[in-house]
Formats: C-alpha cells, sequence, structure tokens
C-alpha cells in the first residue's frame, strides 16, 4: 500500500526557516516523480514544487522560488521541502503527493500544517 | 504563467443529477490536465489524469474530456460521497497551476 507521511510542520515566526519531511513507502521511490502542494486556510490548492526521479526537472511556484529548495533522498525514500524566509501567505497545510502514470500527482499524504505567525 | 478558469465556482445538485464542470487554460496544455477531488479535512484525491485518463481505483461514473485549452470533468451520476470541491490542474508548463477549485453542493 503506498503510503506518504509527512512532518516537520508547525508555528513559526516570520522571516525563520522549516524543514519539512515525506517519508514513502509502499513502492519503489525512485520511480516517481514527487510534489509539494499546499492549501492554505479558506483557500484553494496551489502547487508548491515537483521534482523527477533523478532530482532533476525542478519546478517551484513563483511565489516560493528562490526561497523555498525541494530535495529527495532515494536512499531514504524521502523528500524534503526547505523553506527559508517564512511569510505569513506560507500559512498552509503542505501535502507530499506521488505521480502516477506521468508527471500528475496521483497519490497524496494527509499533509502536515505549518503556520507562520509572529 | 498559464491561468486556469474553472466554472462554475460552486454549484448545487441532487442525488442523481448529472454534474459537468469547465476548466479553461490561458493557453494550450498539450492535455497534461489533471483533475483533484477534495473534502474538508481530507486530502486531495486525484480522479483524472492526461485530460481523460481515469486514475487507479475510480469509478468510472467520473470523466474527463477536451484538449487544446477547454476541457470538462463530468460526473454520470451524482452521489452522496461526491459532494465535495473539484479543482482542475495545468502540468504542461512550470510554474503548474491550479483552477479556483467549483464546490459541489446539494
Amino acid at each position: 500500500e503506498v503510503q506518504l507521511v509527512e512532518s516537520g510542520g508547525g508555528l513559526v515566526q516570520p522571516g525563520r526557516s522549516l524543514r519539512l519531511s515525506c517519508a514513502a513507502s509502499g513502492f519503489t521511490f525512485d520511480h516517481y516523480v514527487m510534489h509539494w502542494v499546499r492549501l492554505p486556510p479558506g483557500k484553494g490548492l496551489e502547487w508548491v514544487s515537483t521534482i523527477n526521479e533523478k532530482s532533476g526537472g525542478i519546478g517551484y511556484a513563483d511565489s516560493v522560488k528562490g526561497r523555498f529548495t525541494i530535495s529527495r533522498d532515494n536512499a531514504k525514500s524521502s523528500l524534503s521541502l526547505q523553506m527559508n524566509s517564512l511569510r505569513a501567505e506560507d500559512t498552509a497545510l503542505y501535502y507530499c503527493a506521488r505521480g502516477g502514470s506521468d508527471w500528475s500527482p496521483a497519490f497524496w499524504g494527509q499533509g502536515t500544517l505549518v503556520t507562520v505567525s509572529s | 504563467d498559464i491561468q486556469m478558469t474553472q466554472s462554475p465556482s460552486s454549484l448545487s445538485a441532487s442525488v442523481g443529477d448529472r454534474v459537468t464542470i469547465t476548466c479553461r487554460a490561458s493557453q494550450g496544455i498539450n492535455n497534461h490536465l489533471a483533475w483533484f477531488q477534495q473534502k474538508p479535512g481530507k486530502a486531495p484525491k486525484s480522479l483524472i489524469y492526461a485530460a481523460s485518463s481515469l486514475q487507479s481505483g475510480v469509478p468510472s461514473k467520473f470523466s474527463g474530456s477536451g484538449s487544446g485549452t477547454d476541457f470538462t470533468l463530468t460526473i454520470s451520476s451524482l452521489q452522496p460521497e461526491d459532494f465535495a470541491t473539484y479543482y482542475c490542474q495545468q502540468y504542461d508548463t512550470y510554474p503548474w497551476t491550479f483552477g479556483q477549485g467549483t464546490k459541489v453542493e446539494l
């Protein structure tokens, strides 16, 4: 069974950093593209970042480019999102997702909540 | 950036209704279009990829169609478990973008 478990969320002050992790199991991790997608409170889904199987093909939303860094460790079946210079508008539930038959997200974790507030 | 415009933003429907949601891209996206369902407090569920391909395990009452810039999600016979918010997403060109969502209400 495919499982994606996010961790690392919490309350953080504006301007500080946070690192999210996603532990994957139940599939061959290095065969799939991985994504981060977020859901701000009261708003719709927002794509954050994508990384391909070999840590290339990386893309970022304009709102996080230059502040967030996506990475993966295929040996540990783990996906990460390093978030620097956090802003109040980064407050959201952050989901890890796996690609499927193509690059689009096919399986989702349950999310980890990030709150940026002083 | 490619803008994705969904319509309607919300709709009221009854059990058994046929429901259609439209998604328009601001430029061609080579059918790199996905549909997702999200219920309050739950993770999104992937329904459709490549505009019309059903994700594994998704019931056939869901179907996707369209090409170029205009796409449609259809639910053939709405059931109680289908009341949710639906999103389209283009994954053709970075930055990928979602539509604003369509809330399907009873």
